[in-house]
């Protein structure tokens, strides 16, 4: 059974770099039918793509969010990671880490963590 | 970006009826690349349906998909205490774009 679990700080403060990990078991990111994702949602909201890793290299990021991120992986440790920078109280949310299957042409967010809540505020 | 808008916003009904949950795309969705998710309160998104009617995993057969190009439904026969929850629809329009419509959220009458 895959499982992922994002770690990170709770609060960071504006203009500084929010940085959280995703630890993945029962599977390893360096497999050839998934991206790894992070997907998130402010309190109250709605779910917003953040962006993709693939093959450890391959990234796809929200055009909304890309001047300011950096999604990469680290295989001897199973993980992904999420780096914003210059963050404003509007990235305050809930951030999910998530495998996109791609397999048999259904693109699909199969599993997810728990989630991770990150204020932003001094 | 292709936007996604679910309606209602928010359904009341009660257990034993049936639910049916709107998901309209700005423009037209490939049904290999529209999913559906529920969310409970404090949880993660899980997976639903995906590729607009096939059941993830696990998932009862009281909950259908259906629909093409636009307009895409979410359809629940006869609910269940544990149904009650917030659906998302979400779309793949190509490289880089996912998209997440802003869920209806069921909730006991």
């Amino acid at each position: 059974q895959v499982q992922l679990q994002e770690s990170g700080p709770g609060l960071v403060k504006p203009s500084e770099t929010l940085s959280l990990t995703c630890n993945v078991s029962g599977g390893s990111v360096s497999s050839g039918s998934y991206y790894w994702s992070w997907i998130r949602q402010p309190p109250g909201k709605g779910l917003e793509w953040i962006g993709n890793i693939y093959y450890s290299v391959n990234t796809n990021y929200n055009p909304s969010l890309k001047s300011r991120l950096t999604i990469s992986v680290d295989t001897s440790k199973n993980q992904f990671s999420l780096k914003l920078s210059s963050v404003t109280a509007a990235d305050t949310a809930v951030y999910y880490c998530a495998r996109l299957n791609v397999g048999n042409i259904f693109w699909r967010f199969d599993y997810w963590g728990q989630g991770s809540l990150v204020t932003v505020s001094s | 970006e292709i936007v996604l808008t679910q309606s209602p916003g928010t359904l009341s009904l009660s257990p034993g009826e049936r639910a049916t949950l709107s998901c309209r795309a700005s423009q037209s969705v490939s049904s290999s690349y529209l999913t559906w998710y529920q969310q409970k309160p404090g949880q993660a998104p899980s997976l639903l349906i995906y590729g607009a009617s096939r059941r993830a995993t696990g998932i009862p057969d009281r909950f259908s998909g259906s629909g093409s190009g636009t307009d895409f439904t979410l359809t629940i026969s006869r609910l269940e205490p544990e149904d009650f929850a917030v659906y998302h629809c979400q779309q793949y329009g190509g490289s880089p774009s996912f998209t997440f419509g802003q869920g209806t959220k069921l909730e006991i009458k």
